[in-house]
């Protein structure tokens, strides 16, 4: 079955810290690739995606995501997190023309002062 | 915005009692979603319908049901609460690829 892991639960870094949160999926051809955060107690919003073209992508809040299809990951970074990242960060995977996201646990970042 | 409102926003039930949660859409668009929220879990698809009276179940959908009588409305129906439901749910639409989330509506069942 297609499935999207996030291999970290719960991450906590101090402010100015570089982050970088995995993703990777099981194989499946063509891919469109999301993340998406979730701020305490609001929905999720859309961070960034990927289609085609340029494997590294840039999303709001000065995040991005590279897709290293060869591995089969899609892992979000973020030279500089500040206190406002703190957030659960979910990583989702559409295979092909499926019309349904699959997406992997979430992440906890918590962002000390 | 995506133009997605859910009601109710909180609703607290009883065991074994039916619930219906309602997502509204503003912007015409054929797929809408309805998925669940828990600890450990993410998000997970309980339905989907891809037009007027077309659904189709995702893989927690046991205990569910829904209904797309109109474009503009997905209704999320509980037949029989139970407590394993207790959860957040998230209505989702597709305007082109990725999916914009509705504000949720936590649902405790007693």
């Amino acid at each position: 079955a297609q499935s999207v892991s996030q291999h970290n639960h719960h991450v906590i870094l101090s402010e100015a810290a570089s982050l970088e949160l995995g993703c990777n999926y099981s194989y499946g051809g063509t891919v469109n690739l999301f993340w998406y955060v979730q701020y305490p107690g609001q929905h999720l919003q859309l961070l960034l995606k990927y289609f085609s073209g340029d494997p590294l992508v840039k999303g709001i809040k000065g995040f991005e995501a590279e897709f290293i299809k060869s591995k089969f990951s899609f892992n979000l970074r973020k030279p500089s997190v500040q206190w406002s990242d703190t957030a659960e960060y979910f990583c989702a995977v559409k295979w092909g023309t499926a019309s349904k996201l699959t997406f992997g646990t979430g992440t906890r970042l918590q962002v000390t002062l | 915005d995506a133009g997605i409102t859910q009601s109710p926003r909180h609703k607290v039930t009883e065991t074994g009692t039916p619930v219906t949660l309602r997502c509204h859409q503003t912007e015409n668009h054929r797929y809408m979603y309805w998925y669940r929220q828990d600890p450990g879990h993410g998000l997970r698809l309980i339905h989907y319908s891809y037009g007027v009276k077309d659904t189709d179940k995702g893989e927690v959908s046991d205990g569910y049901s829904v209904s797309r009588s109109k474009t503009e409305d997905f209704l999320l129906t509980l037949e029989s609460a139970t407590s394993s439901q207790t959860s957040v749910y998230f209505c989702a639409i597709t305007p082109g690829g990725e999916q914009y989330f509705g504000p949720g509506t936590r649902l405790t069942v007693t």
